[in-house]
C-alpha cells in the first residue's frame, strides 16, 4: 500500500541553525501539507501546497518557514534560524485530486537545543 | 478561535465496551469530517471520513455527523485493547484542515 515517507525520523539541531525536513508524498497525489504537533498538544496546520505553490498557510507559517517541491517526488519544509519553541513533531501529508482526505507520514521529531 | 473542540479525556473502558467519542465544531463552511487514530509518537492514521449528516459505518466503527448541531461522533463497538490510542477529529475548509486536541482512549483487557 502506498504511503507517505519522511526523513529523518529525528533531527537534533542547535538554536539558530537551519533545518530541512523531507517528505515523499504518495506518488499520484497532488496536494501536500505540513503540520506540526508540539508534545501533548493538537496537530496544527502549517501550509498546503498545490501546483507548485502555496495554496493556504496558517499564521504559524511565517517568514521563518518555507516549502519547496524540488523535484517530482520530494516535498520539503525549511525552518530558518530555529528556536527552542520549534521543537515538535512535523508531519507531512498528501491527498489526491478530488479527495479531501489526507494520508500522513510518520513524522520527523525536531529537537532544538 | 477553536474551530474544532474535543474532550481530551482520558477515557478508559473495559474490553468489549461501546466507546463514544465526540467533537463539536464552529465553522458552518466545514466540508469533510474525519476521524484519525494516532498511536504514541506516530502520525495520524485516517479511520473514516464523511461529508454529509448521518451515519457511516465501517466494521466496528461508526462515524456520525449532525450538521444542524455541529456535532461529530465516532462509535467503536466491541472495543479491543488494540484500539487504545488517541482519536482525533478533523475538518476542513478548502485545503486548510483543523484538528481537535484528540481523545486518549485505553481499552483494558
Amino acid at each position: 500500500e502506498p504511503e507517505v515517507t519522511q526523513t529523518p525520523s529525528h533531527q537534533v539541531t542547535q538554536m539558530g541553525q537551519e533545518v530541512i525536513l523531507r517528505c515523499v508524498p504518495i506518488s499520484n497525489h497532488l496536494y501536500f501539507y505540513w503540520y506540526r504537533q508540539i508534545l501533548g498538544q493538537k496537530v496544527e496546520f502549517l501550509v498546503s501546497f498545490y501546483n507548485n505553490e502555496i495554496s493556504e498557510k496558517s499564521e504559524i507559517f511565517d517568514d521563518q518557514f518555507s516549502v519547496e517541491r524540488p523535484d517530482g517526488s520530494n516535498f520539503t519544509l525549511k525552518i530558518r534560524s530555529t528556536k527552542l519553541e520549534d521543537s515538535a513533531m512535523y508531519f507531512c501529508a498528501s491527498n489526491g485530486q478530488g479527495s479531501d482526505t489526507q494520508y500522513f507520514g510518520p513524522g520527523t521529531r525536531l529537537t532544538v537545543l | 478561535q477553536k474551530e474544532v473542540e474535543q474532550d481530551p479525556g482520558p477515557l478508559s473502558v473495559p474490553e468489549g465496551a461501546i466507546v463514544s467519542l465526540n467533537c463539536t465544531y464552529s465553522n458552518s463552511a466545514f466540508q469533510y469530517f474525519m476521524w484519525y487514530r494516532q498511536y504514541s509518537r506516530k502520525g495520524p492514521e485516517l479511520l473514516m471520513y464523511t461529508y454529509s449528516s448521518g451515519n457511516k459505518e465501517d466494521g466496528r466503527f461508526t462515524a456520525q455527523v449532525d450538521k444542524s448541531s455541529k456535532y461529530i461522533s465516532l462509535f467503536i463497538r466491541d472495543s479491543q485493547p488494540s484500539d487504545s490510542a488517541t482519536y482525533l477529529c478533523a475538518s476542513n475548509t478548502g485545503n486548510q484542515f483543523y484538528f481537535g486536541t484528540g481523545t486518549s482512549l485505553t481499552v483494558i483487557p
